[in-house]
């Protein structure tokens, strides 16, 4: 099993809809979770870290973590034809030495 | 804030050369930085963790030789690609975490623009 796993997508929406993205990981000690954009040929940028169990929203991204479950996922809502790119699932490893581990990120595409 | 800068943007170099990557935090001191790098359309690589002081920690299978990395202060590391080749071409990134906050961005990291890099 990989350690961060993000289907690969393309997903793809119509404008204005909600946009969910997916990632599980391995390690359940893992405390650190983050989404990154990446557009292409350019390099990640960071969107969202969460930290407790349950919702956090900020603006249109809502990331919901579930440590449970090992699930943690992003909404994106009013999808924006500026929101296509790559986005990237990072996990902490445990352990203290917080290296981050990345998914190979999921491709969404916004259609108008 | 939380700005990191990289220099070059991109280089182009002849086989057997060496190529010097900077990677700056402009306003916050970073204990750690990341160097990645990333192949077309495919995912980010860790290749080292930079720790301001001591000496980088590689992931396996990258050449320490080959791949020199200083990290002299709380806001500089220095990628180092020694003998290049071209396969060696590809789009190196840095990031770098914040130093010494608790809550509630810990641990966030810090991407810089990338560098291009092309060996002929």
């Amino acid at each position: 099993q990989k350690e961060v796993e993000q289907n690969s997508g393309p997903l793809s929406v119509p404008e204005g809809a909600i946009a969910s993205l997916n990632c599980t990981y391995s390690d359940r000690g893992s405390q650190s979770f983050f989404w990154y954009r990446q557009y292409s040929g350019k390099s990640p940028e960071l969107i969202m870290s969460i930290y407790s169990n349950g919702d956090k929203e900020d603006g249109r991204f809502t990331a919901q973590l579930n440590k449970a479950s090992q699930y943690v996922s992003l909404l994106i809502r009013d999808s924006q034809p500026s929101d296509s790119a790559t986005y990237l699932c990072a996990v902490n490893k445990s352990g203290g030495s917080y290296i981050p581990t990345f998914g190979r990120g999921t491709s969404l595409i916004v259609h108008p | 804030g939380a700005v990191v800068s990289q220099h070059p943007s991109w280089v182009i170099c002849k086989s057997g050369t060496s190529v010097k990557i900077e990677c700056r935090s402009l306003d916050f001191q970073a204990t750690t930085m990341f160097w990645y790098r990333q192949f077309p359309k495919q995912s980010l690589m860790l290749m080292a963790t930079s720790n301001e002081g001591s000496k980088a920690t590689y992931e396996q299978g990258v050449e320490k030789d080959k791949f020199l990395i200083n990290h002299a202060s709380l806001t500089l590391s220095t990628l180092t690609v020694t003998s290049a080749h071209p396969e060696d071409s590809s789009f190196y990134i840095c990031s770098a975490r914040l130093f010494g906050t608790k809550s509630p961005n810990y641990n966030e990291q810090f991407f810089g623009p990338g560098t291009r890099l092309t060996v002929l």
